[in-house]
């Protein structure tokens, strides 16, 4: 696609539950990230997946969050348990994963964890 | 580790006048600088950037200078309109790390009276 794409836009889970959020990054960009923007918090790096090294984990707050990768493309955020801490906007970015090429941002999904 | 500082605000100022957000940075060698803007509703868009000392970054009226020897990267703007209404973030990428990953301020919002 044009753009990062990320879904769902908005999710309203209860606490205790499982969530998934998706990104689907700019077609051909090896590099992505995810991070966390939270009220008061500013923007948090999460982990990062760059083409078939391993994944930078070193943002995950706890083991409830994980993340994976398919076939070099699409993401799923997974939070496992949800807490009301976790409520907040989770961004999705991609590149072309060199250190000169600019990160590109999808426009997050918006978590509320009630 | 690295880091970055800007200042909080909410920023509010009258249309047509000068804008400047501060931005310092902690850092070991020479990362790269960025300013990112989030409009209202829509996700991150890479506002500017310089990649060495003494670089210029300039983008639909925004500019701001990479200062090693202060370790700023100041935003400023002539003359704002109403439509730069948004949240402003400096961010930085480290020398060493060849992938990427973006570390960011905690955000500035600026509110443009008409």
């Amino acid at each position: 696609g044009a753009g990062v794409s990320q879904s769902p836009s908005n999710k309203v889970t209860e606490k205790g539950k499982d969530v998934e959020l998706r990104c689907d990054p700019i077609s051909g960009h090896t590099a992505l990230y995810w991070y966390r923007q939270s009220l008061g918090q500013g923007l948090e790096f999460l982990i990062y997946f760059q083409g078939n090294s391993a994944p930078d984990k070193s943002g995950l707050p706890s083991d409830r969050f994980s993340a994976e990768r398919t076939g070099g493309s699409v993401s799923t955020l997974t939070i496992q348990r949800t807490q009301q801490e976790d409520s907040a906007v989770y961004l999705c970015a991609s590149s072309l994963g060199r250190a000169r090429n600019t990160i590109y941002f999808g426009e997050g999904s918006w978590l509320t964890v009630v | 580790g690295d880091s970055v500082t800007q200042m909080e605000g909410p920023v509010t100022l009258s249309e047509e006048a000068f804008l400047t957000i501060n931005c310092t940075y902690t850092a070991t060698g020479y990362p790269s600088l960025f300013w990112y803007v989030q409009y209202p509703g829509e996700g991150l868009q890479l506002l500017l950037k310089a990649t060495k000392a003494d670089d210029k970054g300039s983008n639909k009226g925004f500019e701001a200078t990479y200062r090693k020897e202060t370790t700023s990267f100041h935003l400023e703007k002539g003359s704002v309109q109403v439509s730069d209404s948004a949240v402003y973030f400096c961010a930085l990428r480290e020398a060493t790390d060849s992938w990427g990953k973006l570390q960011f301020g905690a955000g500035t919002q600026v509110v443009v009276t008409p």
